[in-house]
């Protein structure tokens, strides 16, 4: 069965810093997509950035990367430059095309401190 | 853009009682999902359908039933709530089934059971 794990239940970094979260998962399956997800804390979960298996190139967006390890098995995400507005708590999330659903990691509570 | 409506914010409810959680997408997406977010745990799927009046069981789905009796709507129903169901329910929705269109989530309902 597959499996997300975000080994970081907190984090904090300074404003204007950079910060890295991390995500493993374990699967079987050679087509699946990866995902980092924010919720604010007004609740509302929001997609930060995806990642196709497929491609070798590390996904960005903005001030939002990643850095993919297919072989590891490692999803990392790299939020640069941080501002008091990615404070919130990140899911990374799993999508395999045998299962066809959504695996979500346990969340990592990020603070972005002034 | 798309909007997810759930149609309360917070809900405290007896044990025993009948509790329907209603959510309501407007951009004619096929699938629509309900999750549960507890500290720890992460999202865990219960229930998801990807057309009217089907329905898929996800992880979690005991003590949980839904309804889809038109595409926009997707209901979550406690048949007899119990104190083990207080949580964070989310729902969700997406345009195609699969990963190449993102989750679309709304803001979430808070229930207490008592």
């Amino acid at each position: 069965a597959q499996t997300v794990t975000q080994s970081q239940p907190e984090m904090s970094v300074q404003e204007a810093e950079t910060v890295t979260l991390s995500c493993t998962y374990d699967t079987s399956e050679n087509n699946y997509y990866l995902f980092w997800y924010k919720q604010p804390p007004s609740r509302q979960m929001i997609l930060v950035i995806r990642q196709e298996a497929y491609k070798q190139q590390n996904a960005t967006e903005n001030r939002f990367s990643v850095n993919f390890q297919k072989a590891a098995k490692s999803f990392s995400l790299k939020i640069s430059d941080s501002q008091l507005g990615d404070t919130a708590m990140y899911f990374c999330a799993f999508w395999g095309s045998g299962t066809y659903k959504y695996i979500f990691g346990t969340g990592t509570r990020l603070k972005v401190l002034a | 853009d798309v909007k997810v409506t759930q149609s309360s914010r917070y809900l405290v409810k007896r044990t025993g009682e009948k509790v329907f959680l209603e959510c309501v997408q407007d951009m004619d997406h096929e699938n629509m999902f309900w999750y549960r977010q507890d500290p720890g745990l992460g999202l865990r799927l219960i229930y998801f359908s990807y057309d009217v009046k089907m329905k898929e069981k996800g992880d979690i789905p005991e003590g949980y039933s839904v309804s889809r009796e038109k595409k926009e709507r997707f209901s979550l129903i406690l048949e007899s709530a119990s104190t083990n169901q207080t949580s964070m329910y989310l729902c969700a929705s997406s345009l195609l089934q699969g990963a190449i269109s993102p989750l679309h989530f709304g803001n979430g309902t808070r229930l207490t059971v008592t």
